[in-house]
C-alpha cells in the first residue's frame, strides 16, 4: 500500500522540452507538496497545495506549473527545461495546512536534463 | 526567514556506537523541532518531532533534546546500527507558519559495521 507515489521514477530528457511528474495520495490528506532535492541534497520547497488551493509559492520560474485535479492529486508540469533543473523532485502530503504536522514523502522523481 | 544549519555535514561512526547530530535555528519563534531521515534512493521519512514546551524526547534508541535559549536541538542515536546511515534533515518550524518547513542541509551518517 504506498502512501504517496510518483510517476515516473526516472525522467530523462533535453533542454528546452516539456515533461510532467504525476503524485497520488491514498491518506485522505488535505495538504500536499513539491519538493526540489538539489546534487548537494539540499531539500526546498517548491509549492504547496490545500484542498486543490495553492498555498505557498516559493520563488520558482514560471517554467514550472503545479496542478491539482482533486486533493488526492498534486501535478508537476515543467516547461522549457534547463539544465539547472536536474534534480530529484519529491511531493509529499500531510494531514491538513497548518500544524505544523508530519509530511509523507513519496519516493522521488529523478529528472535528468542534458 | 529561518535560517538553519547543521553539524557536522558527514558522520562517520563505528557499529554499536553513538552519533548526534546538532541543528542551530535563528527563529526564536520556531516551536516544532523535527528530524527526518532518507534512506539512499527514498523519500525522507519522520523519525521523531519535539514541541518547545518539552525540553527532550526519547523513543527507543533514539532521542532528541531542545535548548530553546541558545537555539538549537540535537538528534542522538545510540547503539547505531548499519541500517541507521542515512541523510538526516532537521526542520525547525513555527505553528503559525503552517506546513512551511526549512529544512538544514543534511547530515550524511555512516555506520561501519
Amino acid at each position: 500500500d504506498t502512501a504517496v507515489s510518483q510517476t515516473p521514477k526516472y525522467l530523462v530528457t533535453q533542454m528546452g522540452n516539456d515533461k510532467s511528474i504525476k503524485c497520488e495520495q491514498n491518506l485522505g490528506h488535505d495538504t500536499m507538496y513539491w519538493y526540489k532535492q538539489d546534487s548537494k541534497k539540499f531539500l526546498k520547497i517548491m509549492f504547496s497545495y490545500n484542498n486543490k488551493e495553492l498555498i505557498i509559492n516559493e520563488t520558482v520560474p514560471n517554467r514550472f506549473s503545479p496542478k491539482s485535479p482533486d486533493k488526492a492529486h498534486l501535478n508537476l508540469h515543467i516547461n522549457s527545461l534547463e539544465l539547472g533543473d536536474s534534480a530529484v523532485y519529491f511531493c509529499a502530503s500531510s494531514v491538513r495546512e497548518g500544524g505544523p504536522y508530519e509530511q509523507y514523502f513519496g519516493p522521488g522523481t529523478r529528472l535528468t536534463v542534458t | 526567514g529561518e535560517n538553519v544549519e547543521q553539524h557536522p555535514s558527514t558522520l562517520s561512526v563505528q557499529e554499536g556506537d553513538s552519533a548526534v547530530i546538532k541543528c542551530t535555528y535563528s527563529d526564536s519563534a520556531s516551536n516544532y523541532f523535527p528530524w527526518y531521515k532518507q534512506e539512499l534512493g527514498k523519500g525522507p521519512q519522520l523519525i521523531i518531532d519535539i514541541r518547545s514546551n518539552v525540553g527532550e524526547k526519547k523513543d527507543q534508541r533514539i532521542a532528541v533534546t531542545l535548548n530553546k535559549t541558545a537555539k538549537h536541538f540535537s538528534l542522538h542515536i545510540t547503539e547505531t546500527q548499519p541500517e541507521d546511515s542515512a541523510v538526516y534533515f532537521c526542520a525547525p518550524s513555527e505553528e503559525t507558519s503552517g506546513s512551511r518547513l526549512t529544512f538544514g542541509e543534511g547530515t550524511q551518517l555512516t555506520v561501519n559495521p
